[in-house]
């Protein structure tokens, strides 16, 4: 098993640009989420998604959008980015009744 | 609304000497309590849980109900604990963590 995987690594975009943070796991995992991780801030949630079909706004939605594609794959859209979105982003997912979240590697993410 | 503090962002300490990361949170019902670990390079994972009551690589995790604590305790550090902690209590529905902070642990030899 791969757990969850994400891509791109490392991204590079100008303000104005989108791009879409790809995220796929295969636990069977009914949920999963995207959060953004900025020093001292811990992470924190952007977009989670219950089960397929479904997504919900996290903490800090504003300039993303997800698609929660089939049960394996989530993925993150930046419309136009902003140096405020230099981050790096974590997928996770969790099995139902299973509070524990699994992580993925992590793509940093700069805007200049 | 939910809170999670870790009050210290740098803890430093000898290798052999006692450690404590303290976690204070502000939530409402009865949450379930994590702590997650990011060693250099590695991705985010799974401590230990409340729930469990067990020890992990020597950490073990007390909930003070009374007051909101969880704190994460080791009584002899190793060079390898140095690593990011991260404190999340989730929801009463168990489908969100909060994450605190995070707390860097440095293990002096």
């Amino acid at each position: 098993n791969a757990g969850v995987t994400q891509t791109p690594k490392f991204q590079v975009l100008k303000t104005g640009q989108s791009m879409t943070l790809q995220c796929a796991q295969d636990m069977n995992h009914n949920s999963m989420y995207w959060y953004r991780q900025d020093p001292g801030m811990g992470l924190r949630l952007i977009y989670y998604s219950a089960s397929e079909g479904t997504t919900d706004k996290g903490e800090v939605p504003n300039g993303y959008n997800v698609s929660r594609l089939n049960k394996r794959e989530f993925s993150l859209r930046l419309e136009s980015a902003a140096p405020s979105q230099t981050s790096v982003y974590f997928c996770a997912s969790s099995p139902p009744g299973n509070y524990e979240q699994y992580f993925g590697p992590g793509t940093r993410l700069t805007v200049t | 609304a939910q809170r999670v503090t870790q009050p210290e962002k740098l803890l430093s300490v000898f290798k052999g000497a006692p450690v404590e990361l303290k976690c204070n949170y502000s939530y409402s019902g009865s949450p379930e309590l994590f702590w997650y670990v990011q060693y250099s390079r590695q991705r985010l994972q799974l401590l230990l849980r409340h729930i469990s009551r067990e020890s992990i690589k020597g950490f073990t995790a007390d909930l003070n109900k009374g007051e909101t604590s969880f704190h994460l305790k080791k009584p002899f550090a190793q060079e390898e604990d140095s690593a990011m902690y991260y404190c999340a209590p989730s929801n009463n529905a168990g489908n969100m963590l909060t994450f605190g902070g995070g707390t860097r642990l440095m293990v002096k030899p």
